[in-house]
């Protein structure tokens, strides 16, 4: 059965860092473009990051670029978000999903049960 | 960047039919995929593409797209279909981010 199950999460104070992970199951990891989405409390859905199937392709929302590093490691089935100068509108539950596609159709076909991320003082 | 726009809350009766809409620029260029959230859950893809419903998703949920507007129809909707409802598509920017809609809480009366 296909998985992925995320990690890392916590309270962490402004500024500060954190590193979130996911591990994948089930499919053959190397073969996906893989994401970050996140949700703060009460909001909507929130596109963060992605990265292409051998890492050679790598986006970020304008609202974490600079802040945030996303990464891979397809020998362990894993995906990886190193957070830093968190801020408290970083505050959220944090899901892995993974991309499936082509052309003009593309669709989150798989995301984790997600991961809480408290920013606060 | 792109937006999408859905309208906040909408309500169907049991058994009933109900249409969400998403509307956006990047929907003339790329189909839509819808998600189904309920509280305290993760996300769960119900539709994508031109006509493409995933395995294990009632056959009650379908979608169709025109120009800048991508909709979901559920047909006959139970009262496990109350949820917040998503649509995302590839920004058309030329950025290759995605874009998810503001979402739409469907209420089953």
């Amino acid at each position: 059965e296909v998985h992925l199950v995320e990690s890392g999460g916590g309270l962490v104070k402004p500024g500060g860092s954190l590193r979130l992970s996911c591990a994948a199951s089930g499919f053959t990891f190397s073969s996906y473009s893989m994401n970050w989405v996140r949700q703060a409390p009460g909001k909507g859905l929130e596109w963060v990051s992605s990265i292409s199937s051998t890492s050679s392709y790598i986006y970020y929302a304008d609202s974490v670029k600079g802040r945030f590093t996303i990464s891979r490691d397809n020998a362990k089935n894993s995906l990886f978000l190193q957070m830093n100068s968190l801020r408290v509108e970083d505050t959220a539950v944090y899901y892995c999903a993974r991309a499936s596609g082509y052309s003009s159709s593309w669709a989150f076909d798989i995301w984790g049960q997600g991961t809480m991320v408290t920013v606060s003082s | 960047s792109s937006e999408l726009t859905q309208d906040p809350a909408v309500s169907v009766a049991l058994g009933q039919t109900v249409r969400i809409t998403c509307q956006g620029d990047s929907l003339r260029s790329y189909y839509a995929s819808w998600y189904q959230q309920k509280p305290g859950q993760a996300p769960v893809l119900v539709f994508y593409g031109k006509n493409n419903r995933p395995s294990g998703i009632p056959d009650r949920f379908s979608g169709s797209s025109s120009g800048n507007t991508a909709s979901l129809t559920i047909t006959g909707a139970q009262a496990e279909d109350e949820a917040d409802y998503y649509c995302n598509s590839r920004d058309s920017s030329g950025n290759h981010r995605y874009v998810f809609g503001t979402g739409t809480k469907v209420t089953v009366l």
